[in-house]
């Protein structure tokens, strides 16, 4: 059975960066998505962004494009988020998701229990 | 970049009811279409993948249906652990793109 196991939660300050890793176990890892999605309290999801690791060329949503980067070790199975210039907004769970299908982004059927990583002076 | 608008955003119902989201997109996307469904404090949970197909494990009283724009996620028989929050989600070969969630509520 595939796991996603993240880092813990984060209390940040504004104009910091923030790095939240995601440990997959008990499936092939190289092959398949993984993905960052976050919720902000009380709203709905939004992705940020994903990698194939056996293709190396993360994927950026617009809004992130410049302050975001996702990197994957396949020694360790483990992607990375790194965010930076933290604003308040940035406030939210941050939840990591595997691809459904080998090779390809697909639908997420496995996903990590999600950070919390919060913005705050 | 193509926008996903489900409807509605709330939904009352009763047990037993059949229930109906629409999730629609800004253009055509084939049946490039997923469904979760989320329960407070816990991640989503995928229900239907490919607009139609069900998810291993998920009962049988939900279904999608659609393509193109246009999509939906019926409950048929709504059950008290159906009461949750539901996304649709597009996804192609770059990125993916959630709705903005309908919760459905008891009556």
């Amino acid at each position: 059975q595939v796991q996603l196991v993240q880092s813990g939660a984060e209390v940040k300050k504004p104009g910091s960066s923030v790095k939240v890793s995601c440990q997959a176990s008990g499936g092939s890892f190289s092959s398949y998505g993984i993905h960052w999605v976050r919720q902000a309290p009380g709203q709905g999801l939004e992705w940020v962004g994903g990698i194939i690791p056996l293709f190396g060329a993360p994927h950026y949503a617009q809004s992130f494009q410049g302050r975001l980067t996702i990197t994957a070790d396949k020694v360790t199975s483990t992607v990375y988020m790194d965010l930076n210039s933290l604003t308040y907004v940035d406030t939210a769970v941050y939840y990591c998701a595997r691809d459904g299908v080998r090779g390809t982004y697909s639908q997420l059927d496995f996903w990590g229990q999600g950070t919390l990583v919060t913005v705050s002076s | 970049d193509i926008q996903m608008t489900q409807s509605p955003s709330t939904l009352s119902a009763s047990v037993g009811d059949r229930v109906t989201i629409t999730c629609r997109a800004s253009q055509s996307i084939g049946r490039w279409l997923a469904w979760y469904q989320q329960k407070p404090g816990n991640a989503p949970n995928l229900l239907i993948y490919m607009a139609s197909s069900l998810e291993s494990g998920v009962p049988s009283r939900f279904s999608g249906s659609g393509s193109g724009t246009v999509f939906t996620l019926t409950i048929s028989g709504l059950q008290p652990d159906d009461f949750a929050t539901y996304f649709c989600q597009h996804y192609n070969d770059y990125s993916k793109t959630f709705g903005q969630g309908t919760k459905v509520e008891i009556k």
